[in-house]
C-alpha cells in the first residue's frame, strides 16, 4: 500500500522558533511537493522537488525553505516560525515525469500552531 | 493565467439524493489536465479523476460521475445517491503545461455534507 507520512499530526511552536516538517514517501517518486490549506484559500503550493537536490519556489515560498538530501524525503523548515504561518501543512509525491501530470498521493497533513 | 473556480463554498443535502459540485478552469493552454480530489475528515486528500483536455467522454464510476465540457470550461462532478459518507471536502485542479510555479493549480474546495 503506498503511503506517504509526515512526522506530526499536530505541531505547537512558539513564534521564532525554527521549525522542521518531514515528510516521507515509500513509492519511490521524484516529484514531492509542500502545500499550506487555509480555510477560503483552498491548497497553496509552497514549494516543490523534481529530483534529489532540486527545488522550485510555488506561490507562497516566502519565510520557508526545504531540503531533499534523499529521493524519499522532502523537509519543510521554517526559519524563524511567526503566528501567519499557523496552517494545516500537506505533503505529497507523484511518479517521474512532469510536476502536475500525475496523481498527487497525499500524506495526512500536520497541523502547525504558532503562538 | 491558471485558474480554477468552485463558486460552490458548501453544500448540503439529505441522503439518497444527488448532488453536483461545480468546477469552471481558466487556461489558455490546448493540452491540460483535470483532476477532482477528495479531502475527508481524517485530512488526506485522495485522488478520484484526472482528464486530458482531449478526452471530452464522460466518466462514471459507481455513485460518481464526471462531466466534462470545453465549451464552457467546465469540469462538474455529481454524486448520485448521496451517502453520510460522501461528506467531504472536494477540490478540482487544473494543470496547464505553462503553469510556471504551480504545476497543479487547486480550487478553493467544496465541502459537502450529507445530513442522515
Amino acid at each position: 500500500d503506498v503511503k506517504v507520512t509526515q512526522s506530526s499530526r499536530y505541531l505547537v511552536k512558539r513564534t521564532g522558533e525554527k521549525v522542521f516538517l518531514e515528510c516521507v514517501q515509500d513509492m519511490d517518486h521524484e516529484n514531492m511537493f509542500w502545500y499550506r490549506q487555509d480555510p477560503g484559500l483552498g491548497l497553496r503550493l509552497i514549494y516543490f522537488s523534481y529530483d534529489v537536490k532540486m527545488k522550485e519556489k510555488g506561490d507562497i515560498p516566502e519565510g520557508y525553505s526545504v531540503s531533499r538530501e534523499k529521493k524519499e524525503r522532502f523537509s519543510l523548515i521554517l526559519e524563524s516560525a511567526s503566528t501567519n504561518q499557523t496552517s494545516m501543512y500537506l505533503c505529497a509525491s507523484s511518479p517521474p515525469g512532469l510536476a502536475g501530470v500525475h496523481e498527487q498521493f497525499f500524506g495526512p497533513g500536520t497541523r502547525l500552531t504558532v503562538l | 493565467a491558471q485558474k480554477v473556480t468552485q463558486a460552490q463554498t458548501e453544500i448540503s443535502v439529505v441522503e439518497k439524493e444527488d448532488v453536483t459540485l461545480d468546477c469552471v478552469y481558466e487556461t489558455r493552454d490546448t493540452t491540460y489536465y483535470l483532476f477532482w480530489y477528495k479531502q475527508p475528515p481524517s485530512g488526506e486528500l485522495v485522488f478520484l479523476i484526472r482528464r486530458n483536455s482531449f478526452d471530452e467522454q464522460n466518466e462514471i464510476s459507481g455513485r460518481y460521475s464526471w462531466n466534462f465540457q470545453k465549451s464552457t470550461s467546465s469540469f462538474n462532478f455529481t454524486i448520485t445517491a448521496s451517502q453520510v459518507v460522501d461528506s467531504a471536502v472536494y477540490f478540482c485542479a487544473l494543470m496547464s503545461l505553462s503553469s510556471g510555479n504551480t504545476p497543479l493549480v487547486f480550487g478553493k474546495g467544496t465541502r459537502l455534507s450529507v445530513i442522515a
